[in-house]
């Protein structure tokens, strides 16, 4: 299986401020048809969970444009550029190249 | 809008079968655009996928869960279900839907809004 790994795992953010979250993976996630299947949810408390970004990079429908992925290979972040307060949750990197996808352990994002 | 909704019994008896179904509105699940799956989690711990199953009928589950999970598709019902058989309490979690985007995003991008399910005599 293919471990994802995030850090941090807590992030104290001042409102306003920017944040971010690492998401490294044991092997490349690079699919054979040239894509990258690395997505990023939001877990907002109570709540399922969101997608936020698809393939690295993409944003949802409906996401803000604060929130953005970047990354390669094994190696992935999710920015937000001013966390709001709405921000507040965990979020999760996780595969889809091959089976099982796995998820991220969740960084949780609150506020100072 | 597409929506899912799960139902099912909240509380399964250990060594017994859990089983859930996943309800599609607002859109059609005999797309081949798409693919539909569980994901579980545990209280206050993360996300576990536990299997997906696609249009052609192909399934693929969790090693992890292989040998006591089956996931099955009801066009005329617009459903989906999940059967998990001789759960602990190591099973119990909020079980969620999920549609899965094969065209774009490979992505589980509309969830449900979860169930609890406790295994418990």
């Amino acid at each position: 299986d293919i471990v994802m790994t995030q850090t941090p795992l807590s992030s104290p953010v001042t409102l306003g401020q920017p944040a971010s979250i690492s998401c490294r993976s044991s092997q490349s996630l690079v699919h054979s048809d040239g894509n990258t299947y690395l997505s990023w949810l939001q877990q907002r408390p109570g709540q399922p969970p969101r997608l936020l970004i698809y393939k690295i990079s993409n944003r949802f429908s409906g996401v803000p444009d604060r929130f953005s992925g970047s990354g390669a290979g094994t190696d992935f972040t999710l920015k937000i550029s001013r966390v709001e307060a709405e921000d507040v949750g965990v979020y999760y990197c996780m595969q889809a190249t091959q089976f099982p996808q796995t998820f991220g352990q969740g960084t949780r994002l609150e506020i100072k | 809008q597409l929506q899912l909704q799960e139902s099912g019994p909240g509380l399964v008896k250990p060594s017994e079968t859990l089983s859930l179904t996943c309800t599609v509105s607002g859109g059609s699940i005999s797309s081949s655009s798409y693919y539909w799956g569980w994901i579980r989690q545990p209280p206050g711990k993360g996300l576990e996928w536990i299997g997906s199953i696609y249009y052609s009928g192909s399934t693929y589950y969790n090693p992890s869960l292989k040998s006591r999970v089956t996931i099955s598709v009801d066009t005329s019902k617009n459903q989906f279900s999940l059967k998990l058989s001789s759960v602990t309490a190591a099973d119990t979690a909020v079980y969620y839907c999920a549609r899965g985007d094969r065209a774009e995003t490979n992505a589980f991008d509309i969830w449900g809004q979860g169930t609890m399910v406790t295994v418990s005599s």
